[in-house]
């Protein structure tokens, strides 16, 4: 079975530049995460979706930050404009019902996003 | 509120020795308790998770993990680790109660196994 995809693997552009990051989830799970993971904070819960829809989007950093479910199948993850310290691995996972008692999270490889 | 506290950020272990990686956590609920790996330039494997029962969970690749309700403690071991087993390593929590609710990690535990 496909896991969690995520595309670019690898993103390096100038601040300022709009980034778009993507996932596509495994097919048949109805809750879908983005994480960030950095040296300094570890790795952070961004913003979880729930069939498609934003449950908790407290952990977004700021308003350069968007992201979005237009599908079951699709989610992107929107900085603009980009900065240095946005630079991170950007994790997106996926699990089936409540992703907690007997479905665990799976995490795709991730994209390492480099902002100069 | 959660919080996960990994003792040790690194462990550098001999190939076939045993290995101890350590995790406490503060939780005012209940919580589940989890072990994820993430090996070099990959996303993060659910080891083994806590719910409920024996208090000893057995996981994937040989590990275990311990919970203690009275220390907070939920530690990860291994009786003889191999060179494959040098990543990342995750203990997280999540309460439990009605709804979904969100992950929380520990900072991460680097595991080095050397020849």
């Amino acid at each position: 079975d496909a896991g969690v995809i995520q595309s670019p693997r690898h993103e390096v552009t100038e601040m300022g530049q709009e980034v778009t990051l993507r996932c596509k989830p495994i097919s048949g799970h109805d809750y879908l995460f983005w994480y960030r993971q950095t040296m300094m904070r570890g790795l952070e819960l961004l913003i979880y979706f729930n069939n498609n829809v934003p449950i908790d989007d407290s952990g977004m950093p700021e308003d350069r930050f968007s992201a979005k479910m237009p599908n079951a199948s699709f989610s992107t993850l929107k900085i603009q404009p980009s900065e240095p310290r946005d630079s991170a691995v950007y994790f997106c996972a996926s699990s089936r019902g409540t992703g907690v008692t007997n479905q665990p999270q799976h995490f795709g490889d991730g994209t390492r996003l480099s902002i100069l | 509120a959660q919080s996960v506290t990994q003792l040790d950020s690194q462990v550098p272990v001999f190939e076939e020795a045993p290995v101890e990686l350590r995790c406490n956590y503060s939780s005012s609920v209940s919580v589940y308790l989890f072990w994820y790996v993430q090996y070099p330039n990959q996303g993060l494997q659910l080891l083994l998770k806590y719910l409920s029962g024996s208090t000893l969970v057995k996981g994937i690749n040989g590990f275990e993990a311990e919970f203690n309700k009275s220390q907070t403690s939920f530690h990860l071991r291994k009786p003889s680790v191999h060179i494959s087993d040098t990543a990342e390593y995750f203990c997280a929590v999540t309460p439990l109660s009605g709804g979904y609710n969100k992950l929380i990690f520990g900072a991460g535990t680097r595991l080095a196994v050397h020849p």
